[in-house]
């Protein structure tokens, strides 16, 4: 299996930051890789596919970037909406597998 | 707009079997495309891919499951279901149904029912 690793697991952030979420896999996974965002009793939210495409709706303040086994997800202006779990995931190969998970919390 | 919604019971005994069925609607699981998934999370914990099933009947499943897992499709209910064999308290945890595109990753989810494991 290939094994994702997030970091850091809790980040503390104030409004208005620029916050970056790295994510490692085990080997390369080349652009499969997936970002989500939980909030506390919600399902996860797509936001980001093939490493750094946007989904449709989210806003444009979050982006990524990498490729091979090096990811990373970056909101340039964090707002009171963002404060949530981020969650990476690997779709390279038939057997999926997440990151550990990063919870953004008010500084 | 595909939704999804997982139903059965939220209380299961150990050694007993856990069944879930996800309903989608919006869409058609015969379209073909996507992979219909099952994804848990432990209480307060990260996300676990339990499996996925192809309009077809294949399947892939979790390694660390495989041995107890068991995912099926009703195509003419359009419905998928998970069943999970011999369950103890570590299978308590929030289960999802997911629509997994293998270009998108998991585009549409589940609200997620919550599967306790007590006697």
């Amino acid at each position: 299996d290939i094994q994702m690793t997030q970091s850091p697991s809790t980040l503390s952030a104030s409004v208005g930051d620029r916050v970056t979420i790295t994510c490692r896999a085990s080997q390369s996974i080349s652009s499969w890789l997936a970002w989500y965002q939980q909030k506390p009793g919600k399902a996860p939210k797509l936001l980001i596919y093939k490493a750094s495409s946007l989904e449709s709706g989210v806003p444009s303040r979050f982006s990524g970037s990498g490729s091979g086994t090096e990811f990373t997800l970056t909101i340039s202006s964090l707002q009171p909406d963002d404060f949530a779990t981020y969650y990476c995931q690997q779709y390279n190969s038939y057997s999926l597998t997440f990151g550990g998970g990063t919870k953004v919390e008010i500084k | 707009q595909v939704q999804l919604q997982e139903s059965g019971p939220g209380l299961v005994k150990p050694s007993q079997t856990l069944s879930l069925t996800c309903t989608v609607s919006g869409g058609s699981i015969s379209s073909g495309g996507y992979y219909w998934s099952w994804i848990r999370q432990h209480p307060g914990k990260g996300l676990e891919w339990i499996g996925y099933i192809y309009y077809s009947g294949s399947t892939y499943y979790n390694p660390s499951l495989k041995s107890r897992v068991t995912i099926s499709v009703d195509t003419s209910k359009n419905q998928f279901s998970l069943k999970l064999s011999s369950v103890t308290a570590a299978d308590t945890a929030v289960y999802y149904c997911a629509r997994e595109s293998r270009y998108r990753g998991f585009d549409y989810w589940g609200q997620g029912t919550l599967v306790t494991v007590s006697s």
